[in-house]
């Protein structure tokens, strides 16, 4: 059964200080791996799409990674205005012409000032 | 362009009525979908599509129904209120391909008493 696991559930910062979020995945063929940010109130935010092992993306603060069986979430050096809900979702082989996505059940960050 | 415009934001449903959430996209995608989010579960599909005409059951179809008469248009019918339907709805659409992400609806917020 496909599965994805998100930890920590919630995690506190001070601004400016970095610190990674994990995405743990079992998928029967990995046919993407997409991170989300949420705001409270709000539908998702597309962020990233990692595809294969050793991908990386980055977007200003945020650097997303992939391995065989986990992704990170890097964030540098993070401001107040990073504060949301991070939630990580896979497609696997057998949803690949389906559109079908399985999501973790997210990492709430609060970066304090 | 608007993205996905899902209506209306709130609603309130007494026990077995019946409703119908409203859900267009005008980026001309084929993929849709319809995810419901709770605490502690995350986001999950409620039912698919690949293309107008075309429908298929996510991973909670139960007391749902779908049609999809054309691209931009994918209601979501409320058959008959439960309070387990109690949720934050959320529609979803992609042009398809492997590295492409989906974009959200900003939700439906619904409870049910």
């Amino acid at each position: 059964e496909d599965q994805v696991t998100q930890s920590p559930e919630a995690l506190r910062l001070q601004e400016g200080e970095s610190s990674s979020l994990n995405c743990s995945y079992t998928v029967s063929g990995l046919r993407g791996l997409f991170w989300y940010r949420q705001d409270p109130g709000k539908g998702p935010e597309f962020l990233f799409t990692l595809y294969s092992a050793g991908e990386e993306k980055e977007k200003e603060r945020l650097k997303a990674t992939l391995t065989k069986k986990e992704s990170f979430l890097h964030i540098t050096a993070p401001k107040p205005e990073d504060s949301a809900t991070y939630l990580c979702a896979v497609r696997s082989h057998g949803s690949s012409n389906t559109g079908k996505l399985i999501f973790g059940q997210g990492t709430t960050l609060q970066v304090k000032p | 362009n608007a993205g996905v415009t899902q209506t209306p934001k709130f609603q309130v449903l007494k026990t077995g009525q019946s409703m119908t959430l409203q859900c267009a996209q005008d980026m001309n995608h084929e993929y849709m979908s319809w995810y419901r989010q709770d605490p502690g579960m995350g986001l999950r599909l409620i039912h698919y599509s690949v293309g107008a005409g075309i429908t298929d059951q996510g991973e909670v179809p139960n007391g749902y129904n779908v049609s999809r008469s054309t691209t931009e248009d994918f209601p979501l019918r409320l058959l008959s209120a439960a309070p387990s339907q109690t949720s934050v709805y959320f529609c979803a659409s992609t042009p398809g391909g492997e590295r492409s992400g989906y974009t959200f609806g900003s939700g439906t917020r619904l409870t049910v008493v």
